[in-house]
C-alpha cells in the first residue's frame, strides 16, 4: 500500500530553537496534506491542511506564525515549530491524501519533546 | 456538542470476545465513515472504509453505518490480544477535513 514517510520520528530540541518535521509521499502525489497534533491519550486535533504549491489553511487557535508550513512539491511538506517551548511538546502526525484516488494516508508521527 | 462522539473507554475485553465500538455524529451531510487502528506511539492505519448506511466485513472486522440514527460501529470478531489498540473513528465530506472521534482504547487480554 501507499507508504507516507514522516522524519523524524523522534526530536528533542532545547526551548527557543526550531525544529523542522518532513512528511513524504513515497509512491503517490500528495495533492492535499494535513498536519495533526495528538496529546497523550487523545484524538487527533487537526492543526493546518496545506495544498502543493499554494499557503497552508490554519484551524481556529493554531498559531500560523508559530508553526511554518511548507508543501513545495506534490511529495513533501514540512512543519516547522519555531521558537520551541515546553508546552509545544506532542506527538505530530501528517497524512498525505492520494490525488489520484482520493484515499488518505498517515505518517508514522513525530514525538517532539522540548527541554 | 461536538461533531462526532466517541466513548474513549478504556475498555477491556478476553481474547475470543466480540468487541464493538461506537461513534454518533451530528452532521448529516457527512458521507464516508472510516475506522483507524493506532498502536501506541505510531501513526494511525486505515482499518475500513464506508459510503454507505449497511454492513462492510472485511476478515474479522465488520463496519456499520446507520445515517439515519447517525451513528457508526465497528465489531471485531474472535478478538486476539494484537488487536489492543487505540480505534478512532473519522467522517468527512468531499475533500473536506476528516474529523475524528476521540478514539476508544482496547484491550484484549488472554
Amino acid at each position: 500500500g501507499a507508504v507516507v514517510s514522516q522524519h523524524p520520528s523522534r526530536v528533542i530540541c532545547k526551548s527557543g530553537t526550531s525544529v523542522k518535521i518532513e512528511c513524504r509521499s513515497l509512491d503517490f502525489q500528495a495533492t492535499t496534506m494535513f498536519w495533526y497534533r495528538q496529546f497523550p491519550k487523545k484524538s487527533l486535533m487537526l492543526m493546518a491542511t496545506s495544498n502543493e504549491g499554494s499557503k497552508a489553511t490554519y484551524e481556529q487557535g493554531v498559531e500560523k506564525d508559530k508553526f511554518l508550513i511548507n508543501h513545495a512539491s506534490l511529495t513533501l511538506s514540512t512543519l516547522t515549530v519555531t521558537s520551541a517551548h515546553p508546552e509545544d511538546s506532542s506527538f505530530y502526525i501528517c497524512s498525505a491524501r492520494d490525488g489520484l484516488t482520493g484515499e488518505l494516508f498517515f505518517g508514522e508521527g513525530s514525538r517532539l519533546t522540548v527541554l | 456538542q461536538k461533531e462526532v462522539e466517541q466513548d474513549p473507554g478504556p475498555l477491556s475485553v478476553p481474547e475470543g470476545a466480540i468487541v464493538s465500538l461506537n461513534c454518533t455524529y451530528s452532521n448529516s451531510a457527512f458521507q464516508y465513515f472510516m475506522w483507524y487502528r493506532q498502536y501506541s506511539r505510531k501513526g494511525p492505519e486505515l482499518l475500513m472504509y464506508t459510503y454507505s448506511s449497511g454492513n462492510k466485513e472485511d476478515g474479522r472486522f465488520t463496519a456499520q453505518v446507520d445515517k439515519s440514527s447517525k451513528y457508526i460501529s465497528l465489531f471485531i470478531r474472535d478478538s486476539q490480544p494484537s488487536d489492543s489498540a487505540t480505534y478512532l473513528c473519522a467522517m468527512g465530506q468531499g475533500a473536506q477535513k476528516l474529523v475524528f472521534g476521540q478514539g476508544t482504547r482496547l484491550t484484549i487480554y488472554p
